[in-house]
């Protein structure tokens, strides 16, 4: 069964950093561009980073940008979110989500959602 | 950068077809993407690259786009289609992809 399950939330004091994880099954991360998206309580959808298939790519939205980092384990076909220096605005549901495939497009949709983790960014 | 504009809420009568709307500057030279998000669950992809139907998605459910605005047209509307609907495109000028910000569809 295809399918991305996040884990790796939690409630963080600002400032601090946290490491999410979203392990793949049924496809292989490497054949796939593999996108975060977070939805802060009660908001919509908003694009976080995304990594290409070969790795070689990482693109972050503008607010996460020296503070984000996505990567990707092979082996473990598991890729992660490390967040530094947290914010309160960071507070959201972190989803992962499957993006274009190698024969794609970076215009593809995004055709396979985890459930998505909570992070919470609170003194 | 790249703006997608949705009305936040639409009403519709069981049986009935509503369309909701996604505008953009020129969002006709885009690929856009439709999601929906019922209550506490994951988005599903409803119609991609415009107006194709995933594999299991009714025929209920079709897409448009010309111009500066693209449309998911639900037709005899279910109780079940009440949730939240986002569309989605990949801007290559700052190589981001951006999300309206949802409309909400409530079935009467």
């Amino acid at each position: 069964q295809v399918q991305l399950v996040e884990s790796g939330g939690g409630v963080v004091q600002p400032g601090r950093s946290l490491r999410l994880s979203c392990a793949a099954s049924g496809f292989t991360l490497k054949s796939y561009g593999i996108h975060w998206v977070r939805q802060a309580p009660d908001k919509g959808l908003e694009w976080v980073a995304v990594i290409s298939n070969d790795g070689t790519k990482k693109y972050y939205t503008d607010s996460v940008k020296g503070r984000f980092t996505i990567s990707r384990d092979s082996a473990k076909n598991t890729l992660y979110l490390q967040m530094s220096s947290l914010r309160p605005e960071d507070t959201a549901v972190y989803l992962c989500a499957r993006g274009w495939p190698i024969s794609g497009t970076r215009a593809d949709a995004f055709d396979i959602w985890g459930q998505g983790t909570m992070v919470t960014v609170s003194s | 950068s790249y703006v997608l504009t949705q009305p936040p809420s639409v009403s519709v009568a069981p049986g009935k077809t509503t369309t909701i709307t996604c505008g953009g500057n020129n969002i006709e030279t885009k690929s856009v993407h439709w999601y929906q998000q019922k209550p506490g669950q994951a988005p599903v992809l409803v119609i991609s690259s415009d107006s194709d139907r995933p594999s299991g998605i009714p025929e209920r459910f079709s897409g448009t786009n010309s111009g500066h605005t693209a449309s998911l047209t639900l037709s005899r509307v279910e109780a079940g289609d009440e949730a939240d609907y986002y569309c989605q495109v990949w801007d290559s000028r700052s190589d981001s992809w951006v999300f309206g910000g949802g409309t909400k569809v409530t079935v009467l």
